[in-house]
């Protein structure tokens, strides 16, 4: 039930645009992103709650395809304070209530 | 600021000891979780929470048990540690309504 993310790692320059993707065998009802620094906390991002809904924070927005239940994180003009490893959140429309963590993908931002 | 804290950040236990991993928030969340993660690798869902008096196992299977006895507190408990339990633990909350998780700082526990 586990959402599958791609690439797992990905080394940007400083100002270089990057796209994570999401992918659920489920049918889902919302797609949560979550960022988790070395050593620190999972950070929620945002919440994608529509198909077909885009919302950003900062340079870094979201889109989230219901029908094909995929998400995606686009990051542009990336900073190094993006370096982390981004998870995206899966809520699906059976079973609990709860979110099914993907795999994680490993950005690193270097000068 | 998320107020969820964990204790003990760091924790190296011999093998065949109990031990309680704390989680409390003061946000007045109803929901609760505890997350388990090795490094660099995804979160697994070991426990949950609807409220008080409520706990539900997660997805991957845990010997730790759970109890949520005030809505603020969530402890976890392993009663016979072993080596294969070494991993970070990871706490969090959720308002009513939405999934929106605020993670504590987690638990980095090692069995020796």
């Amino acid at each position: 039930q586990q959402p599958v993310q791609s690439p797992q790692a990905v080394i940007l320059r400083e100002g270089e645009d990057a796209v994570i993707n999401c992918s659920s065998s489920k049918a889902l009802y919302s797609v949560h992103w979550y960022r988790q620094k070395h050593g620190e906390a999972p950070v929620f991002l945002m919440i994608l709650l529509k198909g077909g809904e885009q919302k950003g924070h900062e340079k870094i927005s979201a889109s989230f395809n219901e029908k094909k239940q995929q998400s995606s994180l686009y990051l542009t003009a990336s900073q190094l304070s993006y370096s982390g490893t981004y998870f995206c959140g899966t809520e699906i429309k059976t079973g609990a209530n709860n979110l099914f963590f993907g795999t994680g993908t490993r950005l690193t931002v270097i000068p | 600021e998320a107020d969820i804290y964990q204790t003990p950040r760091y924790l190296v236990i011999g093998t065949g000891k109990k031990i309680t991993l704390e989680c409390s928030q003061t946000m007045g969340h109803d929901k609760m979780y505890w997350y388990q993660q090795d490094p660099g690798m995804e979160l697994h869902l070991i426990h949950y929470s609807y409220g008080v008096n409520s706990t539900e196992k997660g997805d991957l299977s845990s010997e730790s048990t759970v109890s949520r006895i005030r809505t603020e507190h969530f402890p976890l408990t392993l009663e016979s540690a072993r080596p294969s339990h070494t991993s970070q633990y990871l706490c969090a909350s959720s308002a009513p309504g939405t999934l929106e998780a605020f993670f504590g700082q987690g638990t980095r526990l090692t069995v020796v």
